[in-house]
């Protein structure tokens, strides 16, 4: 089946720090990826997404590459700020045949940033 | 001007009731979805309908029952409502399901029903 891996969290970040956040996958197929961003108290926006192998996907500030030969689909920011402080989650959606498309989620990984 | 709106924002209610969450999206889009957070903040699907027709159904038990009265609606209820079915629930739509162009399958997201159980 398909699954999303993603790195433990809280990090946190200094202000204007580099941030990482890795997100590997697992699928059939080739799957669309996404990065979701949820802030304190709110609901999930899409942050940015990649639809084919080495699709680079940005907004924002933040970008992920789309790495096929990896299974990779890593969160950079150049410099973060104190406003980005949320749960980021990598997700998949496969598009299989006859099924609907559906979207599998990483586990979260929280951003904590600090003056 | 909400793209996907639920209620309601918040439910407290005892074991054993049965209640429902709302969601309605003025996007147009075909296909709507019910995801589940956990505690942990993890999310996972339980429903998805296209055009008022059932399409995904993961492993939830029975006692949660959608239903989708048009397109631009798709209600959760949940019978006898037990202390494990607190968490966030979250209501998605996308412009299509399988088969189409890969931007139909870009989801939008409600703000939650954050559910708890006493």
């Amino acid at each position: 089946g398909n699954s999303v891996t993603q790195m433990e969290g809280p990090v946190t970040l200094s202000e204007e720090a580099f941030l990482t956040i890795n997100c590997t996958y697992t699928a059939t197929g080739y799957p669309s990826l996404f990065w979701y961003v949820q802030y304190p108290g709110e609901g999930l926006q899409l942050l940015l997404k990649a639809t084919k192998a080495d699709d680079k996907g940005s907004n924002k500030g933040f970008e992920a590459t789309y790495r096929k030969e990896t299974t990779s689909f890593h969160l950079e920011k150049g410099s973060v700020q104190v406003s980005d402080s949320a749960v980021y989650f990598c997700a998949l959606s496969a598009r299989n045949t006859g099924t609907a498309s559906k979207l599998t989620f990483g586990t979260g990984t929280r951003l904590q940033v600090t003056l | 001007d909400t793209a996907v709106s639920q209620t309601p924002k918040y439910l407290v209610t005892q074991m054993g009731n049965d209640k429902s969450i709302k969601c309605e999206q003025n996007l147009g889009h075909d296909t709507m979805y019910w995801y589940k957070q956990d505690s942990k903040k993890f999310l996972k699907i339980m429903f998805s309908y296209n055009n008022k027709e059932l399409i995904i159904n993961e492993t939830v038990p029975n006692r949660f029952s959608p239903k989708s009265p048009d397109k631009a609606h798709l209600n959760l209820h949940i019978n006898s409502l037990e202390l494990g079915d607190s968490a966030v629930y979250f209501c998605a739509s996308s412009r299509g399901g399988a088969g189409g162009p890969i931007s139909y399958n870009e989801q939008f997201f409600g703000p939650g029903t954050r559910l708890t159980v006493l």
